[in-house]
Protein backbone atom coordinates (compact mmCIF):
# COMPACT_ATOMS: atom_id res chain seq x y z
CA UNK A 1 0.00 0.00 0.00
CA UNK A 2 1.42 3.33 -0.97
CA UNK A 3 1.34 5.93 2.22
CA UNK A 4 2.62 9.37 3.37
CA UNK A 5 3.27 9.89 7.12
CA UNK A 6 4.03 13.20 8.62
CA UNK A 7 5.28 12.77 11.77
CA UNK A 8 4.82 15.96 13.33
CA UNK A 9 1.42 17.26 14.16
CA UNK A 10 2.26 20.34 15.17
CA UNK A 11 5.22 23.12 14.76
CA UNK A 12 5.98 26.80 16.06
CA UNK A 13 8.32 28.87 14.60
CA UNK A 14 9.36 32.52 15.19
CA UNK A 15 8.69 35.14 12.49
CA UNK A 16 11.46 35.21 10.08
CA UNK A 17 13.31 32.11 11.21
CA UNK A 18 13.19 29.03 9.19
CA UNK A 19 11.68 25.72 10.26
CA UNK A 20 11.80 22.31 7.63
CA UNK A 21 8.18 20.17 7.91
CA UNK A 22 9.04 16.34 7.40
CA UNK A 23 7.23 13.41 5.10
CA UNK A 24 7.79 10.08 4.32
CA UNK A 25 6.31 8.16 1.91
CA UNK A 26 6.39 5.09 0.86
CA UNK A 27 5.76 3.30 -2.77
CA UNK A 28 6.64 1.05 -5.14
CA UNK A 29 6.25 2.83 -7.95
CA UNK A 30 8.99 4.76 -9.82
CA UNK A 31 7.16 7.34 -11.16
CA UNK A 32 5.58 10.14 -9.29
CA UNK A 33 4.87 13.28 -8.16
CA UNK A 34 5.36 14.75 -4.29
CA UNK A 35 3.31 18.05 -3.16
CA UNK A 36 3.27 20.08 0.08
CA UNK A 37 -0.05 21.86 0.11
CA UNK A 38 -1.60 24.40 2.62
CA UNK A 39 -4.54 24.66 4.22
CA UNK A 40 -5.40 27.75 5.79
CA UNK A 41 -8.29 27.73 8.72
CA UNK A 42 -11.43 27.24 7.10
CA UNK A 43 -9.89 28.12 3.81
CA UNK A 44 -9.13 26.46 0.89
CA UNK A 45 -6.35 24.13 -0.14
CA UNK A 46 -3.24 25.59 -1.48
CA UNK A 47 -0.48 24.35 -3.71
CA UNK A 48 3.17 25.42 -2.09
CA UNK A 49 5.23 23.31 -3.95
CA UNK A 50 5.86 20.16 -5.96
CA UNK A 51 8.37 18.02 -7.00
CA UNK A 52 8.82 14.83 -9.88
CA UNK A 53 10.29 11.97 -8.77
CA UNK A 54 12.77 11.78 -11.77
CA UNK A 55 14.39 15.02 -11.18
CA UNK A 56 17.35 14.91 -9.06
CA UNK A 57 17.10 18.67 -8.54
CA UNK A 58 15.23 19.81 -5.39
CA UNK A 59 12.58 22.26 -6.12
CA UNK A 60 12.25 25.76 -4.98
CA UNK A 61 9.36 28.35 -5.16
CA UNK A 62 10.64 31.49 -3.26
CA UNK A 63 11.11 31.00 0.60
CA UNK A 64 9.63 27.10 -0.32
CA UNK A 65 12.59 25.21 -0.89
CA UNK A 66 12.33 20.69 -0.11
CA UNK A 67 14.90 18.13 0.34
CA UNK A 68 13.99 15.42 -1.67
CA UNK A 69 16.11 11.99 -1.20
CA UNK A 70 14.28 9.33 -3.28
CA UNK A 71 16.47 6.56 -1.63
CA UNK A 72 14.96 7.21 1.85
CA UNK A 73 12.10 7.87 0.45
CA UNK A 74 11.88 11.24 2.64
CA UNK A 75 10.24 14.90 1.65
CA UNK A 76 10.64 17.65 3.52
CA UNK A 77 9.42 21.18 3.27
CA UNK A 78 12.08 24.23 4.13
CA UNK A 79 9.97 27.33 4.91
CA UNK A 80 12.51 30.68 5.23
CA UNK A 81 12.07 33.72 6.76
CA UNK A 82 8.62 32.82 8.01
CA UNK A 83 5.78 35.18 7.83
CA UNK A 84 2.53 35.72 9.83
CA UNK A 85 0.72 34.18 6.71
CA UNK A 86 2.24 31.14 7.19
CA UNK A 87 0.34 29.86 9.73
CA UNK A 88 -1.91 26.87 8.20
CA UNK A 89 -2.10 23.47 8.12
CA UNK A 90 0.49 22.13 5.73
CA UNK A 91 0.39 18.47 3.84
CA UNK A 92 2.14 16.29 2.04
CA UNK A 93 1.19 14.16 -1.01
CA UNK A 94 2.02 11.77 -3.45
CA UNK A 95 0.96 10.97 -6.70
CA UNK A 96 2.20 8.14 -9.03
CA UNK A 97 2.24 8.95 -12.84
CA UNK A 98 2.29 6.29 -15.39
CA UNK A 99 3.24 7.12 -18.91
CA UNK A 100 1.01 4.55 -20.62
CA UNK A 101 -2.58 3.03 -19.66
CA UNK A 102 -5.36 4.17 -18.05
CA UNK A 103 -4.15 3.57 -14.63
CA UNK A 104 -2.75 7.28 -14.47
CA UNK A 105 -6.13 8.49 -12.19
CA UNK A 106 -3.82 11.06 -10.63
CA UNK A 107 -5.46 10.30 -7.17
CA UNK A 108 -3.50 11.91 -4.11
CA UNK A 109 -2.88 9.91 -0.87
CA UNK A 110 -1.91 12.34 1.74
CA UNK A 111 -0.22 12.54 4.91
CA UNK A 112 -2.14 13.37 8.32
CA UNK A 113 -0.21 16.84 8.57
CA UNK A 114 1.54 19.72 10.77
CA UNK A 115 -0.24 22.15 11.99
CA UNK A 116 2.33 25.11 11.57
CA UNK A 117 2.18 28.36 13.90
CA UNK A 118 4.56 31.31 13.23
CA UNK A 119 4.76 33.66 16.30
CA UNK A 120 5.29 37.46 15.90
CA UNK B 1 -12.90 31.04 -14.41
CA UNK B 2 -12.29 31.99 -11.11
CA UNK B 3 -11.51 28.47 -9.90
CA UNK B 4 -13.15 25.14 -8.46
CA UNK B 5 -16.43 26.07 -6.76
CA UNK B 6 -18.20 24.27 -4.38
CA UNK B 7 -21.94 24.41 -3.03
CA UNK B 8 -23.39 24.89 -0.82
CA UNK B 9 -20.52 25.95 2.05
CA UNK B 10 -21.87 24.37 4.85
CA UNK B 11 -24.54 21.52 5.54
CA UNK B 12 -26.58 20.71 8.90
CA UNK B 13 -28.90 17.83 8.26
CA UNK B 14 -30.55 15.32 10.34
CA UNK B 15 -29.39 11.97 10.60
CA UNK B 16 -31.36 9.80 7.97
CA UNK B 17 -32.13 12.62 5.50
CA UNK B 18 -30.73 12.76 2.05
CA UNK B 19 -27.87 15.31 0.65
CA UNK B 20 -26.15 16.13 -2.35
CA UNK B 21 -23.42 18.81 -2.74
CA UNK B 22 -22.13 20.50 -5.99
CA UNK B 23 -18.57 20.74 -7.62
CA UNK B 24 -18.27 22.96 -10.81
CA UNK B 25 -14.49 22.46 -11.70
CA UNK B 26 -12.58 24.56 -14.05
CA UNK B 27 -14.15 24.70 -17.30
CA UNK B 28 -10.97 23.01 -19.51
CA UNK B 29 -10.41 20.64 -16.98
CA UNK B 30 -11.31 17.10 -17.83
CA UNK B 31 -10.61 15.04 -14.57
CA UNK B 32 -12.46 15.62 -11.32
CA UNK B 33 -11.79 13.74 -7.92
CA UNK B 34 -13.93 14.16 -4.57
CA UNK B 35 -12.28 13.75 -1.44
CA UNK B 36 -13.50 13.76 2.44
CA UNK B 37 -11.10 15.03 5.02
CA UNK B 38 -12.45 14.88 8.93
CA UNK B 39 -11.56 17.15 11.63
CA UNK B 40 -7.56 17.42 11.90
CA UNK B 41 -6.74 14.62 9.02
CA UNK B 42 -5.71 14.84 5.55
CA UNK B 43 -8.52 14.43 2.93
CA UNK B 44 -9.01 10.87 1.54
CA UNK B 45 -9.35 10.08 -1.96
CA UNK B 46 -13.45 9.30 -2.37
CA UNK B 47 -13.53 8.82 -6.04
CA UNK B 48 -12.57 9.75 -9.82
CA UNK B 49 -14.00 11.26 -13.05
CA UNK B 50 -12.46 11.23 -16.26
CA UNK B 51 -15.12 13.78 -18.30
CA UNK B 52 -18.06 11.86 -17.48
CA UNK B 53 -16.79 8.61 -16.93
CA UNK B 54 -16.54 7.60 -13.07
CA UNK B 55 -13.38 5.56 -13.17
CA UNK B 56 -12.36 5.16 -9.62
CA UNK B 57 -14.28 4.40 -6.26
CA UNK B 58 -12.64 4.30 -3.26
CA UNK B 59 -13.66 1.75 -0.85
CA UNK B 60 -14.75 5.00 1.90
CA UNK B 61 -17.33 5.36 -0.76
CA UNK B 62 -20.45 3.40 0.63
CA UNK B 63 -23.49 1.95 -0.98
CA UNK B 64 -25.16 5.17 0.78
CA UNK B 65 -23.00 7.44 -1.86
CA UNK B 66 -23.46 8.05 -5.40
CA UNK B 67 -21.60 10.49 -7.39
CA UNK B 68 -22.22 11.79 -10.90
CA UNK B 69 -20.50 14.31 -14.03
CA UNK B 70 -23.34 14.92 -16.84
CA UNK B 71 -21.64 15.44 -19.54
CA UNK B 72 -18.35 16.00 -17.94
CA UNK B 73 -18.90 19.55 -16.47
CA UNK B 74 -20.41 19.87 -12.79
CA UNK B 75 -20.02 16.68 -10.29
CA UNK B 76 -22.80 15.92 -7.58
CA UNK B 77 -21.93 13.58 -4.93
CA UNK B 78 -24.86 12.22 -2.61
CA UNK B 79 -24.92 10.78 0.43
CA UNK B 80 -28.52 8.48 1.55
CA UNK B 81 -29.45 7.93 4.90
CA UNK B 82 -26.61 9.95 6.35
CA UNK B 83 -25.50 9.03 9.56
CA UNK B 84 -22.83 11.13 12.13
CA UNK B 85 -19.98 9.36 10.86
CA UNK B 86 -20.43 10.65 7.24
CA UNK B 87 -19.76 14.55 9.35
CA UNK B 88 -16.54 15.83 7.12
CA UNK B 89 -15.15 18.28 4.74
CA UNK B 90 -16.16 17.32 1.11
CA UNK B 91 -13.91 18.57 -1.06
CA UNK B 92 -13.23 18.97 -4.61
CA UNK B 93 -10.90 19.06 -7.03
CA UNK B 94 -10.13 18.99 -11.30
CA UNK B 95 -7.24 19.21 -13.01
CA UNK B 96 -5.86 18.93 -16.92
CA UNK B 97 -4.04 16.41 -17.98
CA UNK B 98 -2.05 15.12 -15.37
CA UNK B 99 -2.12 16.06 -11.45
CA UNK B 100 0.38 18.56 -12.26
CA UNK B 101 -1.98 21.23 -11.99
CA UNK B 102 -4.48 20.54 -9.24
CA UNK B 103 -6.78 22.82 -7.84
CA UNK B 104 -9.18 22.15 -5.04
CA UNK B 105 -12.27 24.18 -4.45
CA UNK B 106 -13.19 25.30 -0.69
CA UNK B 107 -15.36 22.37 0.25
CA UNK B 108 -18.82 21.80 1.68
CA UNK B 109 -18.69 21.19 5.39
CA UNK B 110 -21.75 18.73 6.58
CA UNK B 111 -22.70 17.93 9.74
CA UNK B 112 -25.32 15.36 10.52
CA UNK B 113 -27.07 15.91 13.83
Amino acid sequence: AQTVTQSQPEMSVQEAETVTLSCTYDTSENNYYLFWYKQPPSRQMILVIRQEAYKQQNATENRFSVNFQKAAKSFSLKISDSQLGDTAMYFCAFTTFHYYGSSNTGKLIFGQGTTLQVKP
Amino acid sequence: DTGVSQDPRHKITKRGQNVTFRCDPISEHNRLYWYRQTLGQGPEFLTYFQNEAQLEKSRLLSDRFSAERPKGSFSTLEIQRTEQGDSAMYLCASSGYSAYGYTFGSGTRLTVV
